[in-house]
């Protein structure tokens, strides 16, 4: 029972390079998000996919992309890391993009030097 | 004003005492609420969804005053596992991409 899973668990990038985080859902949700989580402010969407095959952006979007590879899986892309994209990331999913209550993962602690 | 406010706290309570958070909230027009919680360096998770006629679960009891546009959590017999953070989450839109969460109130219980 797995939930939603996220890889890597930490990382650090030297500023300008790229990686990827991966989330994979095994409840059969159809939306997925990307927060970041930074100190002493809420939860901050980064992007999302309402549906399989969509992708929308949140509220700050900049230096990110996103893939909706599948129903389970939503990637996250960082293609020249900045400082300021320091932070904790979570992936998140809900049965629909209604009024659903939020699973998530367990984040990525990304520090970029 | 911020659209989700929170007292930061800490909120230092005794084993067995009963405590007491507020969430306001800017959006009049706000569908739906919930309060998660947070432990340290771990991921947040649900708590407990609130809904207009005010919930309980447990020793959890969360209400919703749309009047005063804020909403508490009551957390009776306070046990040293309920150290965590508690976020107020607020949905102005009804779809979760809109959700704002509030930067969460902290609560140390001691015994």
């Amino acid at each position: 029972n797995a939930g939603v899973t996220q890889t890597p668990k930490f990382q650090v990038l030297k500023t300008g390079q790229s990686m990827t985080l991966q989330c994979a859902q095994d409840m059969n949700h159809n939306s997925m998000y990307w927060y970041r989580q930074d100190p002493g402010m809420g939860l901050r969407l980064i992007y999302y996919s309402a549906s399989e095959g969509t992708t929308d952006k949140g509220e700050v979007p900049n230096g990110y992309n996103v893939s909706r590879l599948n129903k389970r899986e939503f990637s996250l892309r960082l293609e020249s890391a900045a400082p300021s994209q320091t932070s904790v990331y979570f992936c998140a999913s809900s049965e629909m993009d209604r009024n659903s209550p939020l699973h998530f993962g367990n984040g990525t602690r990304l520090t970029v030097t | 004003r911020k659209e989700v406010e929170q007292d930061p706290g800490p909120f230092n309570v005794p084993e067995g005492a009963t405590v007491a958070f507020n969430c306001t909230y800017s959006n009049s027009a706000s569908q739906s609420f919930f309060w998660y919680r947070q432990d340290c360096r771990k991921e947040p998770k649900l708590l407990m969804s609130v809904y207009s006629s005010g919930n309980e679960d447990g020793r959890f009891t969360a209400q919703l005053n749309r009047a005063s546009q804020y909403i508490s959590l009551l957390i009776r017999d306070s046990k040293l596992s309920d150290s965590a953070t508690y976020l107020c989450v607020v949905n102005p839109a009804g779809t979760a991409s809109k959700l704002t969460f509030g930067t969460g109130t902290r609560l140390q219980v001691t015994l």
